[in-house]
């Protein structure tokens, strides 16, 4: 199985600030991995798909990256609805599995 | 825009069959090159990949359930339910439907959840 090591779980920012969040992987994907947010009480939003693709809808202050086994989601700009947790997903090989979370909350 | 609402019991006990049935609205399961999800969540947690069954009727499944782990589907009713036997409070979770672009995994709608306790 492709084992996710996300970083951080918990991350404190203000709005109108710049975050970074990162997926690395145990081998190489390629650019096998997608981007989530979840709100409380809410099922998961898919935000970038295959690395860096953004999700019809979703706004560009989203970015995805990837390098080598490295991926990262920023998140420009943060405003109130940004307050979340985000998870990456590897879609490289079954189980398709997601990292461990980060949430996002206001400092 | 297709919807997916999720429906079963609440409470199962540990050792019986969890069944959840997932309800889409707006597009057929049966066309598109759609493929439908179970994932599951357990509180504090990322999500788990349970499973899908695609537009074809062809299922795939997290190895780690694939032994107790069934997705059907009734496209006149434009469902597809999963069923989880043998039970125990370790698959107390919040399950989703969810369809997926590809047979990755990748899902871009999602149903509300629904919380099943093991007890």
């Amino acid at each position: 199985d492709t084992q996710i090591t996300q970083s951080p779980s918990s991350l404190s920012a203000s709005v109108g600030d710049r975050v970074t969040i990162t997926c690395r992987t145990s081998q190489d994907i390629g650019t096998y991995l997608n981007w989530y947010q979840q709100r409380p009480g809410k099922a998961p939003k898919l935000l970038i798909y295959a690395a860096s693709r953004l999700q019809g809808g979703v706004p560009s202050k989203f970015r995805g990256s990837a390098s080598g086994t490295e991926f990262t989601l920023t998140i420009s700009s943060l405003q109130p609805a940004d307050f979340a947790t985000y998870y990456c997903q590897q879609t490289f090989s079954a189980p398709y599995n997601f990292g461990q979370g980060t949430k996002l909350d206001l400092k | 825009q297709v919807q997916l609402q999720e429906s079963g019991p609440g409470l199962v006990r540990p050792s019986q069959t969890l069944s959840l049935t997932c309800t889409v609205s707006g597009g057929s399961i049966s066309t598109g090159s759609f493929y439908w999800n179970w994932i599951r969540q357990h509180p504090g947690k990322g999500p788990e990949w349970i499973g899908y069954i695609s537009y074809r009727g062809s299922t795939f499944y997290n190895p780690s359930l694939k032994s107790r782990v069934a997705i059907s589907a009734d496209t006149s009713k434009n469902q597809f339910s999963l069923k989880l036997n043998s039970v125990a409070a370790a698959d107390t979770a919040v399950y989703y439907c969810a369809r997926g672009t590809d047979s990755s995994g990748t899902s871009d709608s999602w149903g509300q959840g629904t919380l099943v306790i093991v007890s």
